[in-house]
């Protein structure tokens, strides 16, 4: 099973800023995915970060407030842009390979934005 | 897209007790996962069940693919069990969660 790292694990940012949050897992995959849990909510899906393409977003989300990258098999970025209040929640990483059956999550960026 | 029901939203029971949690899809589904989210947030994968039944220790869960539902059991119920109990079901990693029940499971 893929083991999914996460870094930051939190943070507290301003409004107007911008984070980038890391995913790293220990094998290569073919699929890499990012969910948002805002507080007391369930998670929903942002986007799939494609290797050497852009990510594919869900209704709902942009690209110009959340840019993914995924440089390599291994290794995702999520950058939340321009924040603000609302985009406080935790930001959760998982992954997916051929044969798959178990889904695992990163630990999550819990992010508080003031 | 599909829809995830989930119930009950809420359940208080005290240790040592038996529940069942529902999960109810909209419409077939290829991946069917429960997860247990601890205090800390982080998601614990419980079970992968497209259909059937799995056992994994006080824990076990029934999927009914025709009927488009899925039950997950808990027996004698531990104070270490409380969190959030999430199904989700999808295609692939593409998941759709539902909106968790909340078990507080008390000394």
């Amino acid at each position: 099973s893929a083991v999914i790292s996460q870094k930051p694990s939190r943070d507290i940012c301003q409004r107007g800023t911008s984070l980038t949050i890391q995913c790293q897992v220990d094998s290569q995959v073919t699929m890499m995915f990012w969910y948002r849990q805002q507080p007391g909510q369930s998670l929903t899906l942002i986007a799939t970060a494609n290797q050497g393409s852009e990510a594919t977003y869900e209704s709902g989300f942009v690209i110009d407030k959340f840019p993914i990258s995924r440089p390599n098999l291994t290794f995702s970025t999520l950058t939340v842009s321009n924040m603000s209040p609302e985009d406080s929640s935790i930001y959760l990483c998982t992954s997916w390979t051929g044969g798959q059956e178990t889904q695992y999550f990163g630990p999550g960026t819990r992010l508080l934005v003031l | 897209g599909i829809q995830v029901e989930q119930s009950p939203p809420d359940l208080i029971l005290q240790e040592g007790a038996n529940s069942t949690l529902r999960c109810n899809f909209s419409d077939s589904v290829n991946n069917l996962q429960w997860f247990h989210q601890n205090p800390w947030g982080q998601l614990i994968n419980l079970f992968y069940i497209p259909s059937g039944t799995k056992q994994n220790g006080r824990l076990s869960a029934t999927t009914v693919a025709t009927e488009r539902y899925s039950l997950l059991y808990i027996s004698s119920s531990q104070t270490t069990d409380s969190g959030v109990y999430f199904c989700a079901g999808g295609s692939r990693s593409r998941l759709t969660f539902g909106e968790g029940t909340q078990l507080t499971v008390n000394p």
